[in-house]
Parts: C-alpha cells; structure tokens; sequence
C-alpha cells in the first residue's frame, strides 16, 4: 500500500466551477500536510499547508480528517490556470530520522476548460 | 522569496557516463538540501538527504555509489549519476530547507530532466 494515495484523474472541470478531490494517508503519527502545485514538466509549488481546523486561502480550501487518514482539497470558481497536477504531501512522525522526509503523492490531475 | 536553481536543467548522454547535477539556495543558506526523483506519472521519491559537511543519507534501494551526493557549502549541493543507464533516464529534483527553520519547509529547484541514450 502506498503512503499517500490520490485519484489521478484527471478531473474535467467548466471554468467556473468547483472540483474537490482527497487525499488518503498511511501513516496515522504524520505530523503536517500540505498540497503542492505541479505543472507540467516543472517543479512542485507550495500550494498550501493544511491545518487541523482546516483553511482557507482566496479560492482554494483545505480540509484534514486525522480519524479518517484524509485531507482535502476544494478549488471554487475554478480558472483557466488552474490546470496543473496536484499533490497531496504528508510529512511522516517527528522522529529524527524522519525529518524534512516528505511524502508525496503521485498527484490528481486538474483540466480546468473554458 | 527563497529561490534554488538547479543546473543543468536537462541533459541528454551516452549510457555508462556520469552526469553531475548542481543545486543551489541562492539567497539563503541551507544546512540539508533533498534530492528527489520522479518518472513519468508517478510522485517524487526522495532518493537522498545532503547535509552540509556530513555524508548524505540514502533512502532504502537507492545505491550510495551510483548516486554520489556533495554538500561542500551552505549554498551547494551536487548529484553525480555515475555509470548512467537508460533507467536512470528521470526528473531529478533537489529541494532545500532554510538552516534554522521547520525542515518540512522546502523550496523546490526546477529539476533537472535526464535522458540516458
């Protein structure tokens, strides 16, 4: 089973709307979550951190359910430019041998279409 | 903002060379630096963590002498893929975390794309 587990997709959405997809984890001590933005061919982009009460940030809010080993993503009134692959990151227990070993999914798949 | 440059950002040689690859924090210093690796539709999978003036630790199935890692300085990391082979061919990224800070706060190079002929 893998760490962090995502639909791939992708998900076809009219400009405008709202999409919303989870993320699944393994490890049930990961300290911190995040969602990255990975357009094609790039480099992973802070997208969000993800908090315990969950949080906003303009258009896009994030979710965490630690009994159920998820967290979420909800992107509102979608644009053009949305269009990339997303990707969940859990970052594993506070050990010392586990730091900085972040965990990525292997990302969902966004086409946002006019 | 941080920002990491990588070099080169691809590269294209003959199978049983070695390539290096350069990672820099250009404006801030960086005591661990990762270095990830990522085929087509799949996540990244970090392969190492460089710490400055230490030897880097590898993840498991990642062989030490086939992916030799260089943390010399605050602001410089290398890779060198020895002996390349085809399946070698991949995206390697380098990520950087601010010495001082929360290490799950990395800042991502733009990778490097290597094609093994």
């Amino acid at each position: 089973r893998k760490e962090v587990e995502q639909d791939p997709g992708p998900f076809n959405v009219p400009e405008g709307a709202t999409v919303a997809f989870n993320c699944t984890y393994s490890n049930s001590a990961s300290q911190s979550f995040f969602w990255y933005r990975q357009d094609c061919r790039k480099e992973p982009k802070l997208l969000m951190s993800v908090y315990s009460s969950g949080n906003e940030d303009g258009r896009f809010t994030a979710q965490l359910n630690r009994a159920s080993q998820y967290i979420s993503l909800l992107i509102r009134d979608s644009k053009l430019s949305d269009s990339a692959t997303y990707l969940c990151v859990v970052s594993p227990s506070g050990t010392t041998d586990s730091w900085g070993k972040l965990q990525f999914g292997a990302g969902t798949q966004v086409v946002v279409t006019p | 903002g941080a920002v990491v440059s990588q070099h080169p950002s691809w590269v294209i040689c003959k199978s049983g060379t070695s390539v290096k690859i350069e990672c820099r924090s250009l404006d801030f210093q960086a005591t661990t630096m990762f270095w990830y690796r990522q085929f087509p539709k799949q996540s990244l999978m970090l392969m190492a963590t460089s710490n400055e003036g230490s030897k880097a630790t590898y993840e498991q199935g990642v062989e030490k002498d086939k992916f030799l890692i260089n943390h010399a300085s605050l602001t410089l990391s290398t890779l060198t893929v020895t002996s390349a082979h085809p399946e070698d061919s991949s995206f390697y990224i380098c990520s950087a975390s601010p010495s001082g800070g929360d290490t799950d706060t990395q800042y991502f190079g733009p990778g490097t794309r290597l094609t093994v002929l």
